[in-house]
């Protein structure tokens, strides 16, 4: 069965930079592209981009650009999402979820399974 | 981007009531050479994350009880929970994937 299984919680001061690791099973890791989405609490789902663990290529955010990389290992089937520059609005439960297409597609496709959730605390 | 709107914001039925939940998309998020509407519906509980119950607007995924339902297309689409059991208490969102960045409505929070 698909599992997606997430790094856990980090607290972090102000102006530092946290790395998520999502670990997949149950399926072929290269096969699907990888996504992300961040809830702050008590909020709604925000997407932040997605990587393509096969051939690695990114889509970001454009309000992350610049601040978010994802990558990924293969030989681990690990996804990694990695922010810098952290701000307390940054606070949130950080989500990896697979997309339903394939990596080798070009349609989009929604997400049909998700890690437990990281989440990740900016406080000085 | 691609706006969506949900409404109500939170909504109280009784059990085995019906409950009607709506998201609207502005523009639309129908793809006119597949005639697919690019819209995915999600139940939040508490401390868990989404779990998918619906795609391509009406399409419920398997394991998913049957008086979940999906309607709609273009952009007003309408997620009906038939009759309320216990369990369905949570939040909903609907997804939209027709094009990134991909976006999710405001969530709805049912509740008995």
């Amino acid at each position: 069965q698909v599992q997606l299984v997430q790094s856990g919680a980090e607290v972090k001061k102000p102006g530092a930079s946290v790395k998520v690791s999502c670990k997949a099973s149950g399926y072929t890791f290269t096969g699907y592209y990888m996504h992300w989405v961040r809830q702050a609490p008590g909020q709604g789902l925000e997407w932040m981009g997605r990587i393509n663990p096969n051939s690695g290529g990114t889509n970001y955010a454009q309000r992350f650009q610049g601040r978010v990389t994802m990558t990924r290992d293969t030989s681990i089937s690990t996804a990694y999402m990695e922010m810098s520059r952290l701000r307390s609005d940054d606070t949130a439960v950080y989500y990896c979820a697979r997309d339903r297409g394939s990596s080798s597609s070009l349609s989009l496709y929604y997400f049909d399974y998700w890690g437990q959730g990281t989440l990740v605390t900016v406080s000085s | 981007d691609i706006v969506m709107t949900q409404s109500p914001d939170s909504l109280a039925v009784s059990l085995g009531e019906r409950a009607t939940i709506n998201c609207k998309s502005s523009p639309s998020v129908l793809y006119s050479s597949n005639n697919k509407n690019y819209l995915a519906w999600y139940q939040q509980k508490p401390g868990q994350p989404p779990k998918l119950l619906i795609s391509w607007a009406s399409t419920r995924e398997s394991g998913v009880p049957d008086r979940f339902s999906g309607s709609g297309s273009g952009t007003d689409f309408t997620l009906t929970i038939s009759s309320l059991q216990a369990e369905d208490v949570a939040v909903y969102f609907c997804l939209q994937y027709y094009s990134p960045p991909y976006t999710f409505g405001q969530g709805t929070k049912l509740e008995i």
